[in-house]
């Protein structure tokens, strides 16, 4: 079956310009989850969404960051106002009884 | 909270065997996962450990004890695909649902 896709696949984007990253989890996976990985480091915790709770924002770096997602679809995630140290891949992953699926992520450069 | 060590670089020769090690320190424990990176793709998952001991797939094997706090990820026969950078990772707070921490990535290189 279809896995975790994420779009766009590269962004490049200006200081200060807004970006918004989309993930679509696989089918009927009730948990999705946003990384942050930075060249050569590991993943970094974002949010954490799960069926209809309120989702775990404690790893959003500043209140630029937001995400939000729609039923148990499509999550989109926002980063406002954006800096250079924003610069990473953002990935996404999404799971249904514990194991995280990824997806390729997406490339982000502010200039 | 979560703190998980893993080496930085290994390098191995083709066909050999490789161990990679984890250690971490979490305030409550339920299950290590360890995930395969090839250099600008997404993570894969490899294995998930709850219980002590070795568990085999195939040419790689990962192993948990929970007393010491440590795990491995064994690799036989190796292949130069299996140069990738392999991410140790522990739930948090322990569950199996909720976020994965991540240790840096231990990037291994296979030469012939």
């Amino acid at each position: 079956g279809a896995g975790v896709s994420q779009s766009p696949s590269n962004k490049v984007t200006e200081k200060g310009k807004d970006v918004e990253l989309r993930c679509d989890p696989i089918s009927g996976h009730t948990a999705l989850y946003w990384y942050r990985q930075r060249l050569g480091q590991g993943l970094e915790f974002l949010i954490y969404f799960q069926g209809n709770s309120a989702p775990d924002k404690s790893g959003l770096p500043s209140d630029r960051f937001s995400a939000e997602r729609t039923g148990e679809s499509v999550s989109t995630l926002t980063i406002q106002r954006t800096q250079q140290e924003d610069s990473a891949v953002y990935l996404c992953a999404s799971s249904l009884s514990g194991t995280q699926y990824f997806g390729p992520g997406t490339r982000l450069l502010v200039l | 909270g979560q703190n998980i060590d893993q080496p930085t670089e290994m390098t191995a020769t083709e066909g050999a065997i490789v161990q990679i090690n984890c250690t971490y320190q979490t305030s409550g424990f339920n299950g290590l996962f360890w995930y395969q990176q090839h250099a600008g793709e997404a993570p894969t998952f490899l294995s998930y450990n709850v219980l002590d001991g070795l568990e085999e797939k195939g040419r790689f094997s990962s192993f948990l004890s929970r007393s010491k706090g440590y795990s491995y990820l064994l690799l036989k026969e190796l292949q130069m695909k299996d140069s990738a950078s392999y991410l140790c990772a522990v739930p948090s707070p322990p569950g199996n649902t909720g976020k994965l921490i991540f240790g840096q990535g231990t990037t291994l290189q296979v030469k012939p």
